[in-house]
């Protein structure tokens, strides 16, 4: 069965450094993985979305990379601020037509000031 | 637009009572999903759709129910409700063009089974 893996632990940074938080997956070959955002109380907000055929991809601060080779995702937040602090939810495309997510169980990213 | 919306926020149940958790979208997506959350696991897809009149299960399904009478709506019905049904449930939505989509969720509705 796929199998998706997010750091468990959570990760501190200090203000205005890169967060990297990662994605592994097995047992699959997604067309496309996305990456969510969740504050606590609420549901996950899109952030990004990168295809197979796509080595990376950027939205003002934030970076993915995707690598089929590693099954491996990267995602990354430049200058990371206080309110960069929430779970990060990495999610793969499966199932074809239908649109099928299945999530990783996410990282809690916290930026101390 | 609101978005997804679901109702109730918050519920109680006692062990063997049904209900229906509500979702509604006003983006006229045709897809639609169910998820539960648990502390400390990711999502879990419980059913989809895919278009009025068309659902289909996910991973997790027993014990629950759904029906999609208008492109609009998705209520997901719990009969029987046991304690390991306590979880945080969300609806969400998407538009995929090409295959591809990103979904949209609702806040979420915290239920608990005692």
């Amino acid at each position: 069965s796929q199998k998706i893996e997010q750091n468990s632990e959570a990760l501190n940074i200090q203000e205005g450094k890169t967060a990297t938080l990662t994605c592994n997956y097995t047992n699959y070959s997604p067309a496309y993985l996305q990456w969510y955002r969740q504050d606590p109380g609420r549901g996950p907000v899109f952030l990004l979305l990168i295809r197979e055929n796509e080595k990376e991809k950027r939205k003002e601060r934030l970076k993915v990379t995707f690598d089929t080779t590693l099954k491996q995702s990267l995602f990354h937040i430049t200058a990371s601020q206080p309110a960069d602090s929430a779970t990060y939810l990495c999610a793969l495309a499966y199932g074809g037509a239908t649109n099928k997510l299945i999530f990783g169980t996410g990282t809690l990213l916290a930026v101390q000031p | 637009n609101a978005g997804v919306t679901q109702t109730p926020k918050f519920r109680i149940l006692k062990i063997g009572q049904s209900m229906t958790l509500q979702c509604t979208q006003d983006m006229n997506h045709n897809y639609m999903y169910w998820y539960r959350q648990d502390p400390g696991m990711g999502l879990k897809l419980i059913y989809y759709s895919v278009g009025a009149g068309i659902t289909d299960k996910g991973e997790v399904p027993n014990g629950y129910n759904v029906s999609r009478s208008t492109t609009e709506d998705f209520p997901l019905r719990l009969e029987l409700a046991a304690p390991s049904q306590t979880s945080v449930y969300f609806c969400a939505s998407s538009y995929p063009r090409d295959r591809v989509g990103e979904q949209y969720f609702g806040p979420g509705t915290r239920l608990t089974v005692t």
